[in-house]
């Protein structure tokens, strides 16, 4: 079966740096998404990797290892606004995206 | 402003009903989803539609049925509801199946 394994809740303090970690087991691999989504509202697109290796985009970084089934999301200098929940997910062959249940982000002052 | 806009905002509805959740988009995307997410469970693909007239089942189809008339509008129908497709209701679209998804705000619908 195809599985996506993430924690179910983090805290940080605001000012930090936090790591989210996702394993994977699909039916193939055609890249890897995180997203964020706020309480009660959409997911939003952060980063997409599919080569080994790290991509930065501002305070936000993700990390892939295809040979172990393994990406991080690492968010730094953390702000309030970041609490949320942060979705792991992977395209598998059919090119249809399998999720994680989310890592739900709390910061404190 | 260019985006996906989904209908109802929330709804309750009574068993047995029939109901559409409306779902457009006018980014000219090719690719459309339809998702619920449960509780404690990550979004779950119903169906999806790679291009206009074309249409897929995903991980969850029992129960609902779609169509893709056009590019722009990508309707799903609950033929009669049951109390377990109470959920979050997300419509995606994206460019084609190798992009990264965009998302509605989504439909809270209750089945009671």
């Amino acid at each position: 079966g195809q599985n996506i394994d993430q924690p179910t809740e983090m805290t940080a303090t605001e000012g930090a740096i936090v790591q989210i970690n996702c394993t994977y087991q699909t039916s193939g691999f055609n890249g890897l998404f995180w997203y964020q989504q706020h309480a009660g509202e959409a997911p939003t697109f952060l980063s997409y990797n599919v080569l080994d290796g790290l991509e930065e985009k501002g305070r936000f970084s993700s990390f892939l290892s295809r040979s172990k089934g393994y990406s991080y999301l690492l968010l730094k200098e953390l702000q309030m606004k970041d609490s949320a929940s942060y979705l792991c997910a992977v395209r598998d062959s059919n090119y249809q995206l399998i999720w994680g249940a989310g890592t739900k982000l709390i910061i404190k002052p | 402003i260019a985006g996906i806009t989904q209908a109802p905002t929330s709804q309750i509805l009574a068993a047995g009903r029939r109901m559409t959740l409306r779902c457009t988009q006018d980014m000219r995307h090719n690719a459309m989803y339809w998702y619920r997410q449960d509780l404690g469970l990550g979004l779950r693909l119903i169906h999806y539609s790679n291009t206009a007239g074309t249409t897929g089942k995903g991980e969850v189809p029992d129960g609902y049925s779609v169509s893709r008339a056009n590019t722009d509008d990508f309707p799903l129908t609950l033929a009669s509801a049951v109390p377990s497709q109470t959920s979050v209701y997300f419509c995606a679209s994206s460019v084609n199946s190798n992009q990264p998804q965009h998302f509605g705000d989504g439909t809270r619908l209750s089945i009671l």
